[in-house]
């Protein structure tokens, strides 16, 4: 069975600077896609950013970016210029490649960002 | 916009009670999940749902059933109740393939007494 794992339950950073959340996965499959999730105060799940595994190439959108190493299962997101409005929770989440499955999530990284 | 909606955003029901959580997406989605979330524990999948009356069971499906009988709708009931169902519930659906993202309702908080 596939299995997300985030190490960091907690992380913080001041306004301005970089940040990276870790992620890794555990899966026997060589076509996948995985996602990075934010939910505010509000407890609004949004996409923040979404990877196919078949991809060498890492994501982005805008501020936010990944790092993916297919060979290491890690799938780390960066976040720069941090703004106050990115203080949330944030899930690392695992999907396979076939129709009708389910998005398989980590235990979330709450990110504090201070001024 | 995807929309999707959740009934109720807080609830609370006493132990024993059979309760109706209700789902309701506007995007004609085939795919349509039950998570529960819970401190320090992420988002676990309780049921999903890739068709209209089908279903699958995710990772914790006890002391839970769903019902899809129209492809908008996708309802999670607790048949009875118990105090360690206290949670949040998030409903979500996306497209067939897996490339698409999945959209999340607002979450229901559902306290048992």
């Amino acid at each position: 069975a596939q299995t997300v794992t985030q190490s960091q339950p907690e992380m913080s950073v001041q306004e301005a600077e970089t940040v990276t959340l870790s992620c890794t996965y555990d899966t026997s499959e060589s076509d996948y896609y995985l996602f990075w999730y934010k939910q505010p105060p509000s407890r609004q799940m949004i996409l923040v950013i979404r990877q196919e595994a078949y991809k060498q190439q890492n994501a982005t959108e805008n501020r936010f970016s990944v790092n993916f190493q297919k060979a290491a299962k890690s799938f780390s997101l960066k976040i720069s210029d941090s703004q106050l409005g990115d203080a949330a929770m944030y899930f690392c989440a695992y999907r396979r490649h076939q129709a009708g499955t389910a998005l398989i999530f980590g235990k979330g990284t709450t990110l504090s960002v201070s001024s | 916009d995807v929309k999707v909606t959740q009934s109720s955003r807080y609830l609370v029901k006493r132990t024993g009670e059979k309760v109706f959580l209700e789902c309701v997406q506007d995007m004609d989605h085939e795919n349509m999940f039950w998570y529960r979330q819970d401190p320090g524990l992420g988002l676990r999948l309780i049921y999903f749902s890739y068709d209209v009356k089908m279903k699958e069971k995710g990772d914790i499906p006890e002391g839970y059933s769903v019902s899809r009988e129209k492809k908008e709708r996708f309802s999670l009931i607790l048949e009875s109740a118990s105090t360690n169902q206290t949670s949040m519930y998030l409903c979500a659906s996306s497209l067939g393939g897996g490339r698409t993202e999945a959209f999340f309702g607002q979450g229901t908080r559902l306290t048992v007494v």
